[in-house]
């Protein structure tokens, strides 16, 4: 089945402990990206990836690091979170990175920091 | 950058009534507007597209116009049913960057259909 998935999908961590939220997608897509979706905020870019060691900031990177080694998986790692990370946290895909087309999104990871 | 402004932020209906939402964008170069809907604790799903090159664009009850002068375009749902009931998001592309391109979302429109 074409999905793209997330892990953990809830997790609610402290203040400056390091945590990983990992990204998959099994459609062979170049495009991937976070998001973050906030109440009355809707959902704002974090970070995107056009292809495989190519990756750029969004509106709202600050906080978060991302990496881009295989062309599946896109983790979103936040060094030191702090309580205005607590969020929803979504990953979607596209097929190309260069022509709009539909972004499939992941289940969401809710996040909190305490 | 691009900024899209959605409205309302909440609408109710009665089942059976149509729905409007309406979003307007300021990027004259954006040319790909999604909309998706996104149900209680679920992840935002793909409805219904339109590019500029096209002025309307429709699937079964869901409706899509796009009015690039005025830089407006809006999602029409007719025949409302309870499951309609969802926040929408409308996006406008713009490109950015090496030839990519970013979607940015308005804040969303909870739709509430009554029975």
């Amino acid at each position: 089945e074409a999905q793209v998935t997330q892990n953990p999908r809830y997790l609610i961590t402290v203040t400056g402990k390091k945590l990983t939220v990992t990204c998959s997608q099994n459609m062979n897509h170049e495009y991937m990206s976070w998001y973050r979706q906030d109440p009355g905020l809707g959902l704002r870019q974090i970070y995107y990836s056009m292809n495989v060691e190519v990756t750029d900031k969004g509106d709202v990177p600050e906080g978060y690091k991302v990496s881009r080694k295989e062309k599946r998986n896109f983790p979103l790692i936040l060094e030191s979170p702090s309580p205005n990370q607590t969020s929803l946290y979504f990953c979607a895909s596209s097929l190309s990175g260069t022509l709009e087309n539909t972004q499939y999104f992941g289940p969401g990871t809710r996040l909190t920091v305490l | 950058g691009e900024n899209v402004e959605q409205h309302p932020s909440t609408l109710s209906v009665q089942e059976g009534d149509s729905a409007v939402i309406k979003c307007t964008y300021s990027d004259s170069a954006s040319n790909y507007f999604p909309w998706y809907k996104q149900e209680l604790g679920k992840r935002p799903q793909l409805i219904i597209d339109i590019r500029s090159n096209v002025g309307e664009k429709k699937d079964q009850r869901i409706a899509v116009t796009l009015n690039k002068t005025a830089k407006h375009f809006s999602l029409h749902i007719t025949e409302t049913q309870p499951e309609d009931s969802a926040v929408y998001f409308c996006a406008a592309s713009s490109t950015i960057g090496a030839g990519s391109y970013q979607l940015t979302f308005g804040k969303g429109t909870k739709l509430s259909v009554i029975p």
